[in-house]
């Protein structure tokens, strides 16, 4: 199994829902990533959990909140978010090696937020 | 400062012709990883290739090859014969050794690809 799914495909929610975005992989991954892509842009970090602890946020604000519950999950909680974080969430994951760097993320098909 | 540059922000081609995506990246550090990643419309991005700073060797799979160049930092990915299925955007992606705990990825601007019938 050489895949990473991530649910729901869409989601769309108003400012006051608290919602959740869910992925899965099942490659004996360390490391699982969230990222958040805009329109014509570039993905952009969010959140990096390497065994199953977080060891990046690259200051997101509190509206979303991470959780790796086990080695093969990753959850984005998401609460009062703003029209501004509508966007493709993509997660990833990869190897944990000597050097984690050299080792590639696979991406899934990501959910497509709209905030109303 | 590390960076990535991608300066075709759109590339239109038409069937069977060959097409290459430049990148030019920018790092302070000696063992560095670049990638490329293509994303169809359906979203997912779809590793293509990782390329070793202390590994210059051209490489080639299929329609797709790659030149790397620490003289001029860049990894160019051409695509021979194109095919209307390789319209896509594609990312040119830098790790560097300074990250290496955390694999943080510095993508491109990235570079959409039509290929036309």
């Amino acid at each position: 199994d050489t895949e990473v799914t991530q649910t729901p495909k869409h989601l769309v929610m108003g400012m006051t829902n608290k919602k959740s975005l869910k992925c899965e992989q099942h490659m004996g991954h360390r490391a699982m990533y969230w990222y958040k892509q805009k329109a014509k842009k570039p993905p952009e970090l969010m959140f990096v959990y390497s065994y199953e602890k977080l060891s990046i946020n690259e200051s997101v604000p509190s509206r979303f909140s991470p959780e790796c519950p086990n080695s093969s999950l990753l959850n984005l909680h998401l609460h009062a978010l703003q029209p501004e974080d509508s966007a493709l969430y993509l997660c990833a994951s990869s190897q944990v090696g000597g050097f984690v760097s050299y080792n590639e993320q696979f991406f899934g098909p990501g959910t497509r937020l709209t905030v109303l | 400062a590390q960076k990535v540059t991608q300066a075709q922000t759109e590339i239109s081609v038409v069937e069977k012709e060959d097409v290459t995506l430049d990148c030019v990246y920018e790092t302070r550090d000696t063992t560095y990883y670049l990638f490329w990643y293509k994303q169809p419309p359906s979203g997912e991005l779809v590793f293509l290739i990782r390329r070793n700073s202390f590994d210059e060797q051209n490489e080639i799979s299929g329609r797709y090859s790659w030149n790397f160049q620490k003289s001029t930092s860049s990894f160019n990915f051409t695509i021979t014969a194109s095919q209307v299925v390789d319209s896509a955007v594609y990312f040119c992606a830098l790790s560097e050794e300074r990250s290496s705990n955390t694999g943080k990825l510095i993508f491109g601007q990235g570079t959409t690809l039509q290929v036309k019938p």
